[in-house]
């Protein structure tokens, strides 16, 4: 059994440029949630994707978009990114249900850099 | 609207002395989960315990041990006989789930702790 697997592990972007993480989730989980960690902050929520669609979102703007595959396996996009989006993003993968509690196991994330 | 508050940004300790992580959290609803993820300097959060909210009982697993107490929100952490690898930043969350189903994860900004030889 694989765990989750983020790519690519470092990238640096420059102010303005669009950027795509990808996430493989763990073997059997179908729900994806991506997180944003700066430096020396806690992990804040981005959004969660079920079964391919969105289903939470946190306060975050438009410009962070997802998407989720038949595989269940997940994109995160930032479009015209800027300074403080520089950060250690992660991926959690589950087992969801409509409802209650589904344990979450993080990738080891990617860490974006922004110029 | 939930929160976590760790009061402490940093401790540092020397080898082999006890230590305990401090935790508080709000939150309006009656069923809610609380966790402690370990995230050492390769960035990958380690899951170490889960409560929830009907279980008011104190977990002991080796060197760690977790103290729930509903009526003062809190959920502290201690490590006896601290080590060298126990080097970390240490983060309580909060999860709910929300009407539209899903399981938004709250977590406090962190105590880095560094245990000193």
């Amino acid at each position: 059994e694989t765990g989750v697997t983020q790519s690519p592990t470092h990238l640096i972007k420059t102010r303005g440029q669009q950027v795509t993480l990808r996430c493989s989730s763990q073997s059997g989980h179908n729900t994806v949630s991506w997180y944003q960690q700066a430096l020396g902050q806690g992990p804040q929520f981005i959004f969660q994707y079920y079964r391919e669609e969105e289903n939470g979102r946190g306060n975050f703007p438009p410009r962070f978009s997802g998407l989720q595959f038949p595989n269940y396996s997940s994109e995160l996009n930032v479009n015209a990114l800027e300074l403080d989006d520089s950060a250690l993003y992660l991926c959690a993968s589950s087992f969801g249900t409509s409802g209650g509690y589904n344990e979450q196991f993080f990738g080891p994330g990617t860490r974006l850099t922004v110029l | 609207a939930q929160k976590v508050t760790q009061a402490q940004t940093e401790i540092s300790v020397v080898e082999k002395e006890d230590v305990t992580l401090d935790c508080v959290y709000e939150t309006r609803d009656t069923t809610y989960y609380l966790f402690w993820y370990k995230q050492p300097p390769s960035g990958e959060l380690v899951f170490l315990i889960r409560r929830n909210s009907f279980d008011e009982q104190n977990e002991i697993s080796g060197r760690y041990s977790w103290n729930f107490q509903k009526s003062t929100s809190s959920f502290n952490f201690t490590i006896t006989a601290s080590q060298v690898v126990d080097s970390a930043v240490y983060f309580c969350a909060l999860s709910e789930v929300n009407s539209g189903g899903y399981q938004k994860v709250t977590f406090g900004t962190g105590t880095k702790l560094q245990v000193i030889p």
